[in-house]
């Protein structure tokens, strides 16, 4: 069965601190792996990988994408207070769309 | 610019009732979807609408209904509501273009409960 998986599902850090979140795929013909971050309410989109661009940055945030190990990483550095929020992968494949269960990030002062 | 609108953003069912949460987006996109977020499972599709007068079933589609109104709007009804349909609801458009892109742009969600 396709799935999408993340890990961990939660961590708390400092600010300051560096954040590694990752997101892992068994799927079948995959197209992209997006990434979204979740605040209060809705999603909102921060990148979107695919098979012939592997790595994205913006600013304190970049993100990985490992074709040979069917999997991402989301690099938080520098972290603040301001990045506390759900992080969302989100995996298509074929005509679909499968979401992860998401990472909740809390960053204490 | 709005972006995408949904409303109620807060209701509460009695089993059995009916209701229709409303969504729209101004944005031209072609396609619209109806996602429900529960604690651990991630989003789930629900119904999609890859574009105006087309409607197809998602992950989770039973006791759900669906209709894109227009180019703008799609509704979600449901019928008669059940406790498992307790969960926050999104609605969500894309462009859809032929490289498939599925960058999302969401709604700010319907906290609904059915007691």
């Amino acid at each position: 069965e396709d799935k999408v998986v993340q890990s961990p599902l939660s961590l708390v850090v400092h600010e300051g601190d560096t954040v590694t979140l990752n997101c892992s795929y068994e799927v079948t013909n995959f197209r992209s792996l997006l990434w979204y971050k979740q605040e209060k309410k809705a999603p909102t989109f921060l990148f979107m990988l695919t098979s012939s661009g592997i790595e994205k940055k913006s600013g304190r945030l970049s993100s990985i994408l490992d074709k040979k190990e069917l999997s991402s990483i989301l690099n938080i550095t520098a972290t603040q207070t301001g990045d506390s929020a759900i992080y969302l992968c989100a995996v298509e494949y074929g005509n679909k769309l499968v979401f992860g269960a998401g990472t909740i990030l809390r960053v204490k002062s | 610019n709005a972006g995408v609108t949904q409303t109620p953003k807060f209701q509460v069912l009695k089993t059995g009732q009916s209701m229709t949460l409303q969504c729209a987006q101004d944005m031209n996109h072609n396609s619209m979807y109806w996602y429900r977020q529960d604690p651990g499972m991630g989003l789930r599709l629900i119904y999609y609408s890859a574009s105006e007068g087309t409607t197809d079933k998602g992950e989770v589609p039973n006791g759900y209904n669906v209709s894109r109104l227009n180019k703008r709007e799609f509704s979600l009804r449901l019928e008669s509501a059940a406790p498992s349909q307790t969960s926050v609801y999104f609605c969500a458009s894309s462009e859809r273009r032929q490289t498939h892109n599925e960058k999302l742009f969401f709604g700010s969600g319907t906290q609904l409960s059915v007691l």
